[in-house]
């Protein structure tokens, strides 16, 4: 089974340009999430997808990111414009639907995002 | 909000000791689920173990064992038989049984280090 898919594995951008990463869940898999991981710190959630409707966009700052996931499969996270600290790696994870007890979750390698 | 707070940024064990990594999480609800997640140089979280706050007996998995006492809310990770492959960043994690739609609440990681 193909795990979760994502690119590109690094992107180096300057502050105010704008930078997109995409994702690709594992087949099948309802729900996707993006997570945002500062250095230093744990992941914590950007958004959430079940199916191609948002269930959790309590986190994402929308007045300079956005995501979509138009058909229910791949999705695309952006930033526009993007600041110094939004610096981070940003990670996919995607499950059958949301189980709680995180069983068939599973994460992608993520993007490392640099902005200089 | 659910916190989880791991103390120890690093920590290192030497081959075949054993170690333990702690963490401690604030919640007000009764039922959830707690993780252990490592997470490799590659980035891609990886599923340790996890533990059902409903159940009493510790979680194991081969050489990971878990101490979880609810009414301290402490949830320690011990690694026996330590390996050069159990190197990483380890993610202690939060996630609630009632609330659907709900995220991972994770650490700020402790860094293992195994010397040969």
């Amino acid at each position: 089974e193909a795990g979760v898919a994502q690119s590109p594995r690094y992107k180096i951008i300057e502050k105010r340009q704008s930078v997109a990463f995409w994702c690709n869940p594992i087949s099948g898999h309802a729900t996707l999430y993006w997570y945002q991981q500062i250095l230093g710190q744990g992941p914590k959630l950007l958004i959430q997808f079940q199916n191609n409707g948002v269930v959790d966009d309590s986190q994402l700052p929308k007045d300079r990111f956005s995501a979509e996931r138009l058909k229910g499969v791949d999705s695309t996270l952006k930033i526009q414009p993007a600041k110094l600290e939004d610096s981070a790696v940003y990670l996919c994870a995607s499950s059958a639907k949301d189980l709680r007890d995180g069983n068939g979750y599973t994460f992608g390698s993520g993007t490392r995002l640099t902005v200089v | 909000a659910q916190t989880v707070t791991q103390s120890q940024p690093e920590m290192s064990v030497q081959e075949a000791e054993t170690v333990t990594l702690s963490c401690t999480y604030d919640t007000s609800e009764s039922d959830y689920y707690l993780f252990w997640y490592k997470q490799p140089p590659s980035r891609q979280m990886i599923l340790v173990i996890r533990q059902e706050a409903y159940k009493q007996q510790n979680a194991t998995e081969n050489r990971f064992s878990v101490n979880f006492q609810k009414a301290a809310k402490s949830f320690s990770l011990k690694i026996s038989d330590s390996q050069l492959g159990d190197a990483a960043m380890y993610f202690c994690a939060y996630r609630s049984y009632v609330n659907t739609g709900n995220q991972f609440y994770f650490g700020t990681g402790t860094s293992l280090t195994v010397i040969p």
